[in-house]
């Protein structure tokens, strides 16, 4: 089983509103990602958890909060967003974060900002 | 952040014919990873490569680990409709701190022809 599974499907919020994506996966996985994906561009990474502790931040704005409650869920905390973070959020998981390793991709959020 | 080059940027072909597509890098990575993603998904694992010089096969899919370990192909035989979609090369090295990345090529759009 490679599955990644991702909550909601899609989600429209206004600016003010505050929401969260949810990730999961049962496949024990140490290494958990979040990536923004635009209309017709290659995702962009944006957090990695490694053994639930946050690894790297790609300078991403504050609006975003990454959480890792343990080692199957990954959360993105969104508030006060702009209607240019509207795009596809994609959830991966991997066995350890090393570069031997092989990404899953779950099937996305797309969000909308209105 | 940094792609790799993936050629060609889109392609147009009729059902049955063969289908070749590549990634250049400046760099040497230590994975290559090929990933197929239709409209509104997330990307889906295709083929894996972790040695240079390495062929590997999935169905009528093949790929290659070049042997500078700076580029990779993927071949698609005998094309059918639902092949369509984008095709993402992804490359992956050891990071700083050992937090590896996936670094992204800019993608293959693939159309079949009626």
């Amino acid at each position: 089983d490679t599955e990644v599974t991702q909550t909601p499907k899609h989600l429209v919020m206004g600016m003010t509103n505050k929401k969260s994506l949810k990730c999961e996966q049962h496949m024990g996985h140490r290494a958990m990602y979040w990536y923004k994906q635009k209309a017709k561009k290659p995702p962009e990474l944006m957090f990695v958890y490694s053994y639930e502790k946050l690894s790297i931040n790609e300078s991403v704005p504050s609006r975003f909060s990454p959480e890792c409650p343990n080692s199957s869920l990954l959360n993105l905390h969104l508030h006060a967003l702009q209607p240019e973070d509207s795009a596809l959020y994609l959830c991966a998981s991997s066995r350890r974060g090393v570069s031997t390793d092989t990404q899953y991709f779950g099937p996305g959020t797309r969000l909308t900002v209105l | 952040g940094q792609q790799l080059n993936q050629s060609p940027q889109s392609m147009f072909i009729q059902e049955g014919e063969d289908v070749s597509m590549n990634c250049t890098s400046s760099s040497i990575f230590n994975t290559w990873l090929w990933y197929k993603q239709e409209p509104g998904e997330g990307p889906v694992l295709l083929i894996a490569l972790y040695k240079a010089g390495e062929l590997t096969s999935n169905g009528r899919l093949t790929a290659q680990f070049g042997i500078t370990r700076k580029d990779s192909f993927l071949n698609i035989s005998a094309s059918i409709p639902s092949d369509v979609g984008i095709y993402f090369c992804a490359g992956q090295k050891v990071g700083n701190f050992g937090n590896e990345k996936l670094t992204f090529g800019t993608g293959t759009r693939l159309t079949i022809i009626p």
